[in-house]
């Protein structure tokens, strides 16, 4: 079955700097991969996801993930952060076509300092 | 409406009372996900609609647990005899049938506010 890591439970950046929240997946097929942003006391919004093709995707808000392979990772990433994107991150898997279960990892919280 | 939305947003049990959570999904999608999130937590997947067809419910806890979709639109999820551990946060996400050309399993779902049950 498929699997998401999030190594980190938190992560701190300054405002203007770059900033990266990583994840790493389990699959046995190919990996279909998501990202979404929680804000509290609201539900999880989508911000990209890889399905094929281009290894690198551009999402919502400035934010982009590089799918590797070889890592087995889909690290997202920002140029230069914004004390709005504090928030709570989940990267999620789905494997191949006819599985209907996402999992998702235990979350990252990202704060951002002015 | 514009997005999935859930109702109640909150919701307080006493142990052993039955509860209804109802979702009503984005206009037009055929797939409906239920979700649970405890607290510090990934969401985690209960069960998939396709229209009214329940086609997974693999992730239900237990047979307290039962989810419909009679019409192919809103869905209920009925969690019976309440107990703390079903206190979390109940998600309900919604996604279009794939497009031409679109893979299928890749599609988006888009999630609601979720409803926060606390069952003391």
């Amino acid at each position: 079955a498929q699997s998401v890591a999030q190594p980190e439970d938190q992560v701190n950046v300054a405002e203007g700097n770059p900033l990266t929240v990583k994840c790493t997946y389990s699959v046995s097929g190919n990996p279909y991969l998501f990202w979404y942003v929680q804000y509290p006391n609201r539900g999880l919004q989508f911000l990209l996801k890889y399905i094929t093709g281009d290894n690198l995707v551009k999402g919502s808000y400035g934010f982009e993930a590089e799918f590797n392979k070889s890592q087995t990772s889909f690290h997202l990433k920002k140029p230069s952060a914004l004390v709005s994107d504090s928030a709570l991150y989940f990267c999620a898997v789905r494997e191949g076509t006819y599985n209907n279960d996402m999992r998702f990892g235990a979350g990252t919280r990202l704060t951002v300092k002015p | 409406g514009a997005g999935v939305s859930q109702s109640p947003r909150y919701k307080v049990a006493k142990r052993g009372q039955d509860v209804a959570l109802r979702c009503d999904p984005i206009s037009g999608h055929v797939s409906l996900f239920w979700y649970q999130q405890a607290l510090g937590q990934g969401p985690e997947f209960l069960t998939y609609f396709q229209n009214e067809a329940q086609l997974d419910k693999s992730g239900l806890p237990s047979d307290r647990f039962f989810a419909e979709r009679p019409e192919g639109s809103v869905s209920t999820l009925k969690i019976q005899r309440t107990q703390q551990e079903d206190s979390a946060v109940y998600l309900c996400a919604s996604s279009h049938r794939p497009g031409q050309g679109e893979v299928r399993g890749g599609e988006t779902q888009y999630f609601g506010p979720g409803t926060r049950l606390l069952v003391l």
